[in-house]
């Protein structure tokens, strides 16, 4: 199985900065590493998808880069409204789509 | 807009089957390009991929749950549903279904149901 690898695993920060959440895969995964944004109480919703492509609808402050084993979401102006956990996804190994452990964003 | 509503027993038996369906509005389940999944999430903790369906039947499952899995389709009903058998407190989850798109969009999931709580007791 291909493990996914969150950090940091609890994250906080002020509005206004800018946040890096990093997913680190065990084996190359090409692009196939999509992230979701998950609130208190709702189901996940998409975010990037292919690594760096912006989900529809999804404000441009968030972003994603990378390639192989190591990806990165950013978050270039945090909001109070970005209070969620975070998680990224591997859908390159058919047919179990791991998920990271998640990234619990809290807002000082 | 596409929708998902998931509806089934709040509440299993041990040892007994989980029944969940997820009712599709606002579009097609019989399109070639999508497929149709499944995702769990214990009480306090991350996401567990379950597995997923397309309307022809094809059916990719989770390994570590694939002995105990079955996924189904009613394209009439444009729903597709999703079996449990033998279910233990480990079970207890809250379980969403989800599309999932095609290979080049990254086979990412991009419209969720709200999700619906399971609980295992007798």
């Amino acid at each position: 199985d291909i493990q996914m690898t969150q950090s940091p695993s609890t994250l906080s920060a002020s509005v206004g900065d800018r946040v890096t959440i990093t997913c680190r895969a065990s084996q190359s995964i090409s692009s196939y590493l999509n992230w979701y944004q998950q609130k208190p109480g709702k189901a996940p919703k998409l975010l990037i998808y292919g690594a760096s492509s912006l989900q529809s609808g999804v404000p441009s402050r968030f972003s994603g880069s990378g390639s192989g084993t190591d990806f990165t979401l950013t978050i270039s102006s945090l909001q109070p409204e970005d209070l969620a956990t975070y998680y990224c996804q591997q859908s390159y190994s058919t047919p179990r789509y791991t998920f990271g452990q998640g990234t619990k964003l809290e807002i000082k | 807009q596409l929708q998902l509503q998931e509806s089934g027993p709040g509440l299993v038996k041990p040892s007994e089957t989980l029944s969940l369906t997820c009712s599709v509005s606002g579009g097609s389940i019989s399109s070639t390009r999508y497929y149709w999944g499944w995702i769990r999430q214990p009480p306090g903790k991350g996401l567990e991929w379950i597995g997923t369906i397309h309307y022809s039947g094809s059916t990719y499952y989770n390994p570590s749950l694939k002995s105990r899995v079955t996924m189904s389709v009613d394209t009439s009903k444009n729903q597709f549903s999703l079996k449990v058998s033998s279910v233990t407190a480990a079970d207890r989850a809250v379980y969403y279904c989800a599309r999932r798109l095609p290979d080049y969009d990254y086979y990412a999931m991009d419209v969720w149901g709200q999700g619906t709580t399971v609980t295992v007791s007798s």
